[in-house]
Order: structure tokens, then C-alpha cells, then sequence
């Protein structure tokens, strides 16, 4: 099956810090990558969708300008989580699509913890 | 509106049988999906069907009915490792996934 990375894994920041997370397509070209936060014991809640060269489209609730989304190219979106606070401590997943299917392939997660 | 409803837990004996119903409403329909998700790792994929009948892949299998909204999971031959949470997800007209909270299934000897 299709690969997806993220970086980092774990991720302990202070408040007020930006964090930047990837995800990376390794071995397929990916037209959709979706964002994804859970906390625990929930579901996975969509936090945004972006498609490559273009702006990514942002779920009702979530603030496009605190999780600034970046989808430079066919492998590869970035979620930058700016000014940190602890309610932020979450556990963020992406996922990417290609095909007309358009399986999700998942990231194997970044837990960000915000002291 | 669009749902997703799966039972929150159920528990099952090494080496039996279990069934995971879901059932969904959605906006357009593209295909239903399952996921396996164990604690604090991502979700991975299991299944899709988009027509009905029953799918099988080794141990799991799964079953579709587009008329009643209904998909199940099958996970024969149950074994330790099969303890997560399995996640059912509806394809909208969109191409967008609606997630339901996730069944945990809890296996014990």
C-alpha cells in the first residue's frame, strides 16, 4: 500500500511556540491531503482539506489563521500550528488521497503536547 | 445532516466471531469504509465497498447494503493483536470521509 510520513512523531512545546508538523507522500503523488486532530477516546475530527498549489479549505470551527496549511507540492503539506496554547495538545494525523477512489492513506500521527 | 453510528464497545473471546454494525446517512454516497486504529497510533485501512454484498480479505470481511445504509465488519478467528478501535467512514458526494466515533473491541482470553 501507498506510504505517508509525518515528522516529528512526539513533539513537547511551550506556550506561545509555533510547531510545524509534515506529511509526506513517499511513494505516490498525493492530489488531496486531509488534516486530522483526535483527542482522546474520540474520533478523528477533520480539521482541513488542502489540494496541491492551492488554498487548503477549512472546517467549520477551525481557525485558518492559528493551523496554517501549506501544499507546496504533489508529496508533501505542512500544518503549522501557531501560538501554541494547551488546549492545542492534541494528537494530529494527515492523510493523503490519490486515485479515483481516493483511498486516505494515513501519517502514522504527531502527538504535540503544549506545557 | 450527515451521521454515522456504530456501537461504542464490544467485547469478544480469543478465537470467536464478531460483528461491528454500522450505519450511516450521508449527502451522495461513494463508498464505506473501515478502519483499524489501536491506542495512539493512526487509523489503517481494512476495507472499502461501494457495492453491495460482502467483501472478503482473510480473517475480516465486510458488508455493504446501500438500500438500508447498513455496512458491518466481520473478524473471524479472533486473536489478541485484533483488540483496537475500528473506525467506520461514508464517502459523501463530495469525496469527503464522514467519520463515526469508533467501535473499541476489547478481546479477551
Amino acid at each position: 500500500g501507498a506510504v505517508v510520513s509525518q515528522h516529528p512523531s512526539w513533539v513537547i512545546c511551550k506556550s506561545g511556540t509555533s510547531v510545524k508538523i509534515e506529511c509526506r507522500s513517499l511513494d505516490f503523488q498525493a492530489t488531496t491531503m486531509f488534516w486530522y486532530r483526535q483527542f482522546p477516546k474520540q474520533s478523528l475530527m477533520l480539521m482541513a482539506t488542502s489540494n496541491e498549489g492551492s488554498k487548503a479549505t477549512y472546517e467549520q470551527g477551525v481557525e485558518k489563521d492559528k493551523f496554517l496549511i501549506n501544499h507546496a507540492s504533489l508529496t508533501l503539506s505542512t500544518l503549522t500550528v501557531t501560538s501554541a496554547h494547551p488546549e492545542d495538545s492534541s494528537f494530529y494525523i494527515c492523510s493523503a488521497s490519490a486515485g479515483e477512489r481516493q483511498e486516505q492513506f494515513f501519517g502514522p500521527g504527531t502527538r504535540l503536547t503544549v506545557l | 445532516g450527515q451521521n454515522i453510528d456504530q456501537p461504542t464497545e464490544m467485547t469478544a473471546t480469543e478465537g470467536a466471531i464478531v460483528q461491528i454494525n454500522c450505519t450511516y446517512q450521508t449527502s451522495g454516497f461513494n463508498g464505506l469504509f473501515w478502519y483499524q486504529q489501536h491506542a495512539g497510533e493512526a487509523p489503517t485501512f481494512l476495507s472499502y465497498n461501494v457495492l453491495d454484498g460482502l467483501e472478503e480479505k482473510g480473517r475480516f470481511s465486510s458488508f455493504l447494503s446501500r438500500s438500508k445504509g447498513y455496512s458491518y465488519l466481520l473478524l473471524k478467528e479472533l486473536q489478541m493483536k485484533d483488540s483496537a478501535s475500528y473506525l467506520c467512514a461514508a464517502m459523501d458526494s463530495n469525496y469527503q470521509l464522514i467519520w463515526g466515533a469508533g467501535t473499541k473491541l476489547i478481546i479477551k482470553p
